[in-house]
């Protein structure tokens, strides 16, 4: 059974750096491309991150381009979010979520998500 | 950039259909996928390619995609249908999601 476990949400001011990791089982994060999602209070999903199943593609959107990297570790099966200069707009819940193969398909499978307050 | 415009706050009585939109340039031409996030909790796929139904989730809901509009239909919803729903696209290397619909069940 897939189970996806965020976890390094923090409160952190502006212009600091924070790392969010996402513990994987039941699967092999070899095998699927990973997303990172993050949803602002009251508000939408926002793409911001995903590394390919093979790990040798990484893409994010503008918002974020420059200052967030998505990293992996196969062998904790666990992949990360690095997040440096942080802004207030960054404030939001992050979930990881797998692909449903190597990339450009749904996310179906979700953590519940970490908080990370910037102020 | 690529966007993604759905439908305002969707209002239905219980047992009744609701209709849920997902607007873009050629949608009709991509893969789109729905999510569904009830209050509090992670978004749960509830149809993807268009119209495929992952395992768990009722007959009671249908897609279509066509043009430029993508669709999820709801019939005889219930209270547990009560939820946040946002379609998904890729666009090249990107992904975009839609700015998300409430619906409520009377």
């Amino acid at each position: 059974q897939v189970h996806l476990v965020e976890s390094g949400g923090d409160v952190v001011q502006p212009g600091r750096s924070l790392t969010l990791s996402c513990a994987a089982s039941g699967f092999d994060v070899t095998d699927y491309a990973m997303h990172w999602v993050r949803q602002a209070p009251g508000k939408g999903l926002e793409w911001v991150a995903l590394i390919w199943s093979d790990g040798t593609r990484k893409y994010y959107p503008d918002s974020v381009k420059g200052r967030f990297t998505i990293s992996r570790d196969t062998s904790k099966n666990a992949v990360y979010l690095h997040m440096n200069s942080l802004r207030v707009d960054d404030t939001a819940i992050y979930y990881c979520a797998k692909d449903e193969t190597g990339a450009y398909n749904f996310l179906d499978d979700w953590g519940k998500g970490t908080l990370v307050s910037v102020s | 950039s690529y966007e993604l415009t759905q439908s305002p706050p969707v209002s239905v009585a219980l047992g009744q259909t609701a209709t849920i939109t997902c607007g873009g340039v050629n949608i009709g031409d991509k893969n789109v996928h729905w999510y569904q996030q009830r209050p509090g909790q992670a978004p749960v796929v509830v149809m993807y390619r268009d119209y495929k139904r992952p395992s768990g989730i009722p007959e009671r809901f249908s897609g279509s995609n066509s043009g430029n509009t993508a669709t999820l239909t709801i019939s005889a919803a219930q209270v547990g249908d009560e939820a946040d729903y946002y379609c998904q696209v890729w666009d090249r290397t990107t992904v975009f999601f839609g700015g998300g619909t409430k619906l409520t069940v009377l």
